[in-house]
């Protein structure tokens, strides 16, 4: 069975740090682009960071520009696990943080990605 | 950025019933277009991509349609584990994915 599941969150202060991770079972996690999507309390979602699979040399990654510069992605393909290191965190941080890998389609020279599966979510407050 | 409108915020609609909601891009954004459905306290749940494309696992009652910048998601007879929230989520032009703000589906 395909499985996410993410651990790591839980209460900060402002411009505190946090890390998370994900760990992936039932596939082949280095095949497949991950993502990291939030939703703050009562609201929509919001993508915040991708990675793309590790096949090639080269890793490609970009993040949404609401946490550009203080949040870091990265993956560790020996662990089967994504990551999201966050920095400098604010108050509008907080939200349930969900993994999800990529699937992805490829036309017109680029990847595309729907999301499928997602994990169950890790909580992340960021208060005083 | 494309920004994703669905419509209506809140749709009431009795168990056994058709529900449609739908969903605008602010370009167009061919087939690249993805519905989940998320239960309350859950992770959401891929539930259409391609447009029209059923996810592995998800009943025939689930259907969608449209391209460019008009999208519908249509359920044919609802059951009780349909009343969720529902978001459309755009992958043509990207960095950054976007999500339309949800349709909540209540029982009438």
């Amino acid at each position: 069975e395909v499985q996410l599941e993410e651990s790591g969150g839980g209460l900060v202060q402002p411009g505190g740090s946090l890390r998370l991770s994900c760990t992936a079972s039932g596939f082949i996690f280095s095949s497949y682009s991950m993502n990291w999507v939030r939703q703050a309390p009562g609201k929509g979602l919001e993508w915040v960071s991708y990675i793309s699979d590790s096949s090639s040399s080269s890793t490609i990654i970009y993040y949404a520009d609401s946490v550009k510069g203080r949040f870091t992605i990265s993956r560790d393909k020996a662990k089967n696990s994504l990551y999201l290191q966050m920095d400098s965190l604010r108050a509008e941080d907080t939200a349930v943080y969900y993994c999800a890998r990529g699937e992805d389609s490829y036309g017109s020279g680029t990847y595309r990605s729907w999301f499928d599966p997602w994990g169950q979510g890790t909580l992340v407050t960021v208060s005083s | 950025e494309i920004v994703m409108t669905q419509s209506p915020a809140t749709l009431s609609v009795s168990p056994g019933e058709r529900a449609t909601l739908s969903c605008r891009a602010s370009q167009s954004v061919r087939s690249n277009l993805a519905w989940y459905r998320q239960k309350p306290g859950q992770a959401p749940r891929l539930l259409i991509y391609g447009a029209t494309t059923r996810a592995t696992g998800i009943p025939a009652r689930f259907s969608g349609s449209g391209s460019g910048t008009e999208f519908t998601l249509t359920i044919s007879s609802l059951q009780s584990e349909d009343f969720a929230v529902y978001y459309c989520q755009q992958y043509d032009d990207w960095p950054p994915y976007t999500f339309g703000q949800g349709t909540k589906l209540e029982i009438k």
